[in-house]
């Protein structure tokens, strides 16, 4: 049972416009939020997290949103750039803290 | 700073081999993972360890197990290899004393089994 999803297997963004990447939970237990990037034939790295006191979290240009209500959580990308192209995971942790619930990612291409 | 390095990149194996995934971390983190990811899927945990001597299962460790015997590594073995353990490994550290912290991962093994 996936209990984070991302629903767009991929997206297509144009270079300078806004990348947002959409990720839904399950488990309401759930409270540390986290984006991932990854590369091929490299291991996913940290992006940007969101802890479930907070509705938003930014990071130069990325933006992570919260909504707990929806059990939504998006990731912005303002300016979007064609090194951002890459694979995007989400992943969740419950309140114990020491298991991360992964989607199956999202793989964004930026184009020049 | 080699982070968490993990060998070999690459294998493959026949089915009902064994063998052993090595993992290392360099950055004194208490915790380690190992995760698989199948073509498509997220990553699944298989096993995982708060420190040295201690290990618990994920939501997939059937046909592997696990050992801590000191905080910088965490070897996944594999005893009767199955087609269904093609996948791509992951090994994952952070250090959880007082909140959350992201993981940090290797580039992966990638295991094929025949």
């Amino acid at each position: 049972d996936q209990q984070v999803k991302q629903n767009s297997p991929s997206l297509s963004v144009q270079e300078g416009r806004i990348s947002i990447l959409n990720c839904d939970y399950t488990n309401s237990m759930f409270d540390y939020f986290l984006w991932y990037k990854k590369y091929p034939a490299e291991g996913p790295t940290f992006l940007i997290s969101i802890s479930s006191i907070k509705d938003k979290n930014e990071d130069g240009r990325f933006t992570v949103f919260l909504n707990k209500s929806a059990k939504h959580l998006s990731l912005h990308i303002v300016p979007s750039q064609p090194g951002d192209s890459a694979v995007y995971f989400c992943a969740a942790s419950p309140n114990t803290g020491n298991q991360f619930y992964f989607g199956t990612g999202t793989s964004l291409t930026v184009i020049p | 700073n080699a982070g968490v390095t993990q060998t070999p990149k690459f294998r493959i194996l026949k089915i009902g081999q064994s063998m052993t995934l090595q993992c290392t971390q360099d950055m004194n983190h208490n915790y380690m993972y190992w995760y698989r990811q199948d073509p498509g899927m997220g990553l699944k945990l298989i096993y995982y360890s708060v420190g040295a001597g201690i290990t618990d299962k994920g939501e997939v460790p059937n046909g592997y197990n696990v050992s801590r015997s000191t905080t910088e590594d965490f070897p996944l073995r594999l005893e009767l290899a199955a087609p269904s353990q093609t996948s791509v490994y992951f090994c994952a550290s952070n250090n959880i004393e007082y909140s959350n912290q992201p993981q940090h991962f290797g580039d992966g093994t990638r295991l094929s089994i025949l």
